[in-house]
């Protein structure tokens, strides 16, 4: 079975300061990672996503995720947060080859300080 | 509309009540969810259907009935419900191929408190 791991369960950064948002996950197999985040009153919306390639990926908003298969990590990271990144962030992982089943993390709340 | 549309937003019920949550999606995706979001927990999966067949129950309880009349919309059913289960009650949908799931979409989720 699959699992994720999110160890921070707030992320407190002033504005214009970079952040990085912890991720780990457990699989017996290859996995595809995801990060995604919710904004208040809001329903979940993809950041971004790793499924093969290259392991650091791109995504919106100017984040970006590494992926570490040995440490099996997936941290997100962006050099210079904003006042409107303040939102829950959600990693999620799903086996390769079929992943319908998406297992999500408890979720980080990142709040940007002015 | 575009997107994931769900309705209503906020819900409030007594434990004999019976109501229905209603996800409609507009982007000719072939499979829908219905998740499960309480404070302080992982999202939890409670049912999946693709193309209008439920091929995922994730040990919900029988006072949650899912009802997929066709691939656009998706009903969860409640009836007697506790407590325990006031929540964030998400839809989503996702193209689904050849056994791979494409990219969730989300709606805005209900907002359920069971009185």
């Amino acid at each position: 079975a699959q699992s994720v791991t999110q160890l921070d369960s707030q992320v407190p950064v002033f504005e214009e300061a970079p952040v990085e948002l912890r991720c780990n996950y457990s699989s017996s197999v290859s996995v595809y990672l995801f990060w995604y985040v919710q904004y208040p009153n809001q329903g979940l919306q993809l950041l971004l996503k790793y499924l093969s390639g290259s392991t650091l990926v791109k995504g919106i908003n100017g984040f970006e995720a590494e992926f570490n298969k040995s440490q099996t990590s997936f941290h997100l990271r962006k050099p210079s947060v904003h006042i409107s990144d303040t939102a829950e962030y959600f990693c999620a992982v799903s086996e390769s080859g079929g992943y319908q089943k998406v297992t999500f993390g408890i979720g980080t709340k990142l709040q940007v300080i002015p | 509309e575009t997107g994931v549309t769900q309705t209503p937003r906020h819900l409030v019920m007594g434990m004999t009540n019976k109501k229905s949550l209603k996800c409609e999606q507009h982007l000719g995706h072939n499979a829908m969810y219905w998740y499960k979001q309480s404070a302080k927990k992982p999202l939890e999966l409670m049912f999946v259907y693709n193309f209008k067949e439920q091929t995922e129950n994730n040990s919900v309880p029988s006072r949650f009935s899912p009802e997929c009349p066709n691939s656009s919309h998706l009903f969860l059913h409640l009836h007697t419900l506790q407590p325990e289960d006031s929540a964030l009650y998400l839809c989503a949908s996702s193209h689904f191929d050849r056994g791979i799931t494409g990219e969730l979409f989300f709606g805005e989720g209900s907002r359920l408190t069971v009185l």
